[in-house]
């Protein structure tokens, strides 16, 4: 099993690019979740999908949309990259949300200059 | 929304020494609580977790202790060896079990 995937590894986009992060999941997960880690910020959810079919905000979803294409893959799309969506982005599952453990992917490392 | 603090943000022991990391919740309906790692350029990796109906849980080296009146809980390791160097996150558990979380993390180094 490959676990959680993400595409691609770097990326580096000019102010007002738009792009999408992959990820994909091979774990039958119901539950998938996009962060962003700044340094000494932690891991904050952006965008948060608990089934196939839904999907919320997380702490800081402004800026992002989502989309759970299926039950394995769950994508983020900047529609116009800011300097202040810098950042490493990872995306995990979980079989379910709540007391399960929740799998990262390898992450993403964006630059918007 | 919940808030989690977490403390010390750098910690160095020698080899062998026990370290303690520490974090605080707001939310007193948070549920479960856990710990991962990061280790340098890689992913975050659960190492213990705790839900609330539980005051401590051990697994070899380290352990987890909760104290739900106070909203705290730790992570504690024991005989640190020089593969214990990372970046430890605790986190809890909210909006119902669905969201986690993140306390800002804690470096700790292990030296020889």
């Amino acid at each position: 099993n490959a676990g959680v995937t993400q595409t691609p590894k770097f990326q580096v986009l000019k102010t007002g690019q738009s792009m999408t992060l992959q990820c994909a999941q091979d774990m039958n997960h119901n539950s998938m979740y996009w962060y962003r880690q700044d340094p000494g910020m932690g891991l904050r959810l952006i965008y948060y999908s608990a089934s196939e079919g839904t999907t919320d905000k997380g702490e800081v979803p402004n800026g992002y949309n989502v989309s759970r294409l299926n039950k394995r893959e769950f994508s983020l799309r900047l529609e116009s990259a800011a300097p202040s969506q810098t950042s490493v982005y990872f995306c995990a599952s979980s079989a379910r949300t709540g007391v399960y453990e929740q799998y990262f992917g390898p992450g993403t490392r964006l630059t918007v200059t | 929304g919940e808030n989690v603090e977490q403390h010390p943000s750098t910690l160095s022991v020698q080899e062998g020494d026990s370290a303690v990391i520490k974090c605080t919740y707001s939310d007193s309906a948070s549920n479960y609580f856990p710990w991962y790692k990061q280790e340098l350029g890689k992913r975050p990796q659960l190492i213990i977790d705790i839900r609330s109906n539980v005051g401590e849980k051990k697994d070899q080296r380290i352990a987890v202790t909760l104290n739900k009146t106070a909203k705290h809980f730790s992570l504690h390791i024991t005989e640190t060896q020089p593969e214990d160097s990372a970046v430890y996150f605790c986190a809890a558990a909210t909006g119902g079990g669905n969201k986690l979380t993140f306390g800002t993390g804690t470096q700790l180094k292990v030296e020889l």
